[in-house]
């Protein structure tokens, strides 16, 4: 069975101030893939990226970047200067690779920046 | 590219009725479309997966004859709530996977909020 654990619940912080958000997971699948999405208070899910078990190098998307340690199942996602505008509530989310695979969701974190 | 919409939005509807979701992928045919439930302050679960052309696949706990999904073609699934009740309130998200995307990503749709009064 695959489980992701997001352990933070709510996460306040200051805008500028950097966050990290944790993600840990567990699977027996050998290949699997590794997702972040975003969730404003529209609802609509944002994807923000996809991870396959085989690629361990950590990513840098402008402000985000992610960590990926197979060592300890973690899956980290960092905001660099957060802003008010990243306010919303983060989803870890693992899948398999197969065509019948689901998508397993954490709990979610939710993120507060305050001006 | 790989749009899923979704209709209505939002939706309020009176107990007992029945209301219908639909999960439209725009640019892309999928063979596989899934039905999410999110209620306030928690995470997506997992209600059916529905392929085109067969019977949904429904998880654990979730009631068939309630939810009822249809994947009729490949561009578009739908979900009634029969014999709606307040409970039944919450958010339902759809996603649908690109026949011909490899990676078996799932695109999600916006999402439609359903009030049951």
């Amino acid at each position: 069975a695959q489980k992701v654990t997001q352990a933070q619940t709510e996460i306040s912080v200051v805008e500028k101030e950097d966050v990290t958000l944790d993600c840990v997971y567990e699977t027996r699948d050998t290949t699997y893939y590794l997702f972040w999405y975003k969730q404003p208070p529209s609802g609509e899910l944002v994807f923000l990226i996809r991870r396959n078990s085989f690629d361990e190098q950590n990513e840098i998307s402008g402000r985000y970047s992610w960590n990926f340690q197979k060592s300890t199942s973690s899956f980290n996602f960092t905001i660099t200067a957060s802003q008010v505008v990243d306010s919303a509530v983060y989803f870890c989310a693992l899948s398999g690779t197969g065509a019948n695979s689901k998508l397993t969701f954490g709990k979610g974190i939710t993120l507060s920046v305050r001006p | 590219g790989a749009v899923v919409s979704q209709h209505p939005s939002w939706v309020i509807c009176k107990s007992g009725t029945s209301v219908k979701i639909e999960c439209r992928s725009l640019d892309f045919q999928a063979t596989t479309m899934f039905w999410y439930r999110q209620f306030p302050k928690q995470s997506l679960m997992l209600m059916a997966t529905s392929n085109e052309g067969s019977k949904a696949t429904y998880e654990q706990g979730v009631e068939k004859d309630k939810f009822l999904i249809n994947h009729a073609s490949l561009t578009l699934s739908t979900l009634t709530v029969t014999s709606a009740h307040p409970e039944d309130s919450s958010f339902y998200i759809c996603s649908a996977r690109d026949r011909g995307d490899s990676t078996y990503e799932q695109y999600f749709g916006p999402g439609t909020r359903l009030t049951v009064t």
